[in-house]
């Protein structure tokens, strides 16, 4: 069975720091996982998607992602967050015939 | 091009009222997903369609709640006899195929307020 787990419901950074969104997941196969943002009163977008071509993924916006399979982990980061990254993160893993399973989100708020 | 749309964008409903929500998917995408976003359960799979085959409804969470796609496009959420349990965001989503890999779009979702 897959599943994930987003480590912290709530991260808070300074504009111009660095983000780090973290995720963990479980799957008795090589998985598919994706990043998607929603912004207030916005649909999901998808940031970034690892589909086993390359460990680490380069997605919109600055963000990227590392596939670290020793670590079932796939922890979202981004060098230097800007106000308009505000929003709230899904980690999300594909359970074949392209279902999604989300996790719980991570809300992300950046001070000036 | 034109993204999924969903409509009403917001709807308030007494309970014991039946609702249907609809969706438009991006043209000449295949599969066809519904989920719903609620604070206590999050982002949950509910059914999604794929072509001309059977729809997977392994998602639903009772018998008062069924979907239809019609023609491969448009398709219909309906929920029978409302309870307040129900009120929460209902997202539709499209993509191209339902393998593994490919990306899922989103609409910007319906919320249903169950009074």
């Amino acid at each position: 069975a897959q599943s994930v787990t987003q480590l912290d419901s709530h991260v808070s950074v300074s504009e111009g720091t660095p983000v780090l969104l973290r995720c963990n997941y479980s799957s008795s196969y090589s998985p598919s996982l994706f990043w998607y943002v929603q912004h207030p009163n916005k649909g999901l977008q998808l940031l970034l998607k690892y589909t086993s071509a390359a460990t680490l993924v380069k997605g919109i916006n600055g963000f990227e992602a590392e596939f670290k399979k020793s670590e079932t982990s796939f922890h979202l980061t981004k060098p230097s967050a800007h106000m308009s990254d505000a929003a709230e993160y899904f980690c999300v893993v594909s359970r074949g015939q392209g279902n999604l399973i989300f996790g719980k989100g991570t809300k992300l708020s950046v001070k000036p | 091009g034109a993204g999924v749309s969903q409509s009403p964008s917001n709807k308030v409903t007494e309970k014991g009222k039946d609702v249907e929500l609809r969706c438009d998917p991006i043209s000449g995408h295949t599969a066809l997903y519904w989920y719903r976003q609620s604070l206590g359960q999050g982002l949950e799979f509910l059914i999604y369609f794929q072509g001309n085959s059977a729809p997977d409804k392994s998602g639903l969470p009772s018998d008062r709640f069924s979907a239809e796609r019609t023609g491969g496009s448009v398709s219909t959420l309906t929920i029978q006899r409302t309870q307040q349990e129900d009120s929460a965001v209902y997202l539709c989503a499209s993509s191209r195929r339902t393998d593994q890999v490919t990306e899922q779009y989103f609409g910007p979702g319906t919320r249903l307020t169950v009074t």
